[in-house]
């Protein structure tokens, strides 16, 4: 199974700011994924990312808000901007191989 | 639209007792159900997936069983011990690269 690793594990933010968060996987892989989990809370998908197309978003997400990039098989990236205290959340990548979703160990985000 | 519902929300046992945990689906169509397990403030670990076309998996002390008709897949703990504290998410896919839909999750301790 493919392991993912992302940066930072957990951060504090101020309102306003723009925090960016890095997912990178040992292996080649075609989709990656991020989710979101609000406090309390199963689940959501924010977009699925594939390499060398526009992230495709789902409904209630925008590129402004959450821009992401994914810039090769093995890494990308996700920008939480202009955050607020309503982005606290725990945000994971995770990756399709093949059928079987894997996850990162999730980025804890704290906005004040 | 997939609704995927885990009930109940939170459980508790003693040490030893077995476990079972409920995940229910609306849309019978399934690609595939899989099993995840977070810990607090953790990312998802994979447990357990089960085919569209497969009744059960098992692994170690856990099976899972899949009824399609009846829309429901039943995660079994055999002999639960404190290390099994955590919450048990399962999600469906409806097909290969789609997005996977969470249940909320049960919240399991298991009392020393």
């Amino acid at each position: 199974s493919a392991v993912i690793s992302q940066k930072p594990s957990r951060d504090i933010c101020q309102r306003g700011t723009s925090l960016t968060i890095q997912c990178q996987v040992d292996s080649q892989v075609t989709m990656m994924f991020w989710y979101r989990q609000q406090p309390g809370q199963s689940l959501t998908l924010i977009a699925t990312a594939n390499q060398g197309s526009e992230a495709t978003y789902e409904s209630g997400f925008v590129i402004d808000k959450f821009p992401i990039s994914r810039p090769n098989l093995t890494f990308s990236t996700l920008t939480v901007s202009n955050m607020s205290p309503e982005d606290s959340s725990i945000y994971l990548c995770s990756v399709e191989e093949p059928g079987e979703l894997f996850f990162g160990e999730g980025s804890r985000l704290t906005v004040l | 639209k997939q609704e995927v519902t885990q009930i109940p929300a939170a459980l508790s046992v003693p040490e030893g007792e077995n476990l079972v945990l409920n995940c229910s689906f609306t849309d019978s169509a399934i690609y595939n159900l899989q099993w995840f397990r977070q810990d607090p403030g953790k990312g998802l670990t994979s447990l357990l997936l089960i085919q569209s076309s497969q009744r059960e998996q098992t692994s170690g002390r856990l099976n899972a069983s899949l009824d399609k008709s009846s829309g429901r897949s039943t995660l079994y703990i055999a002999a639960s011990q404190p290390g099994d504290s955590a919450t048990y998410l399962c999600a469906a896919v409806k097909a290969a690269g789609n997005k996977l839909t969470f249940g909320g999750g049960t919240r399991v301790l298991v009392k020393p």
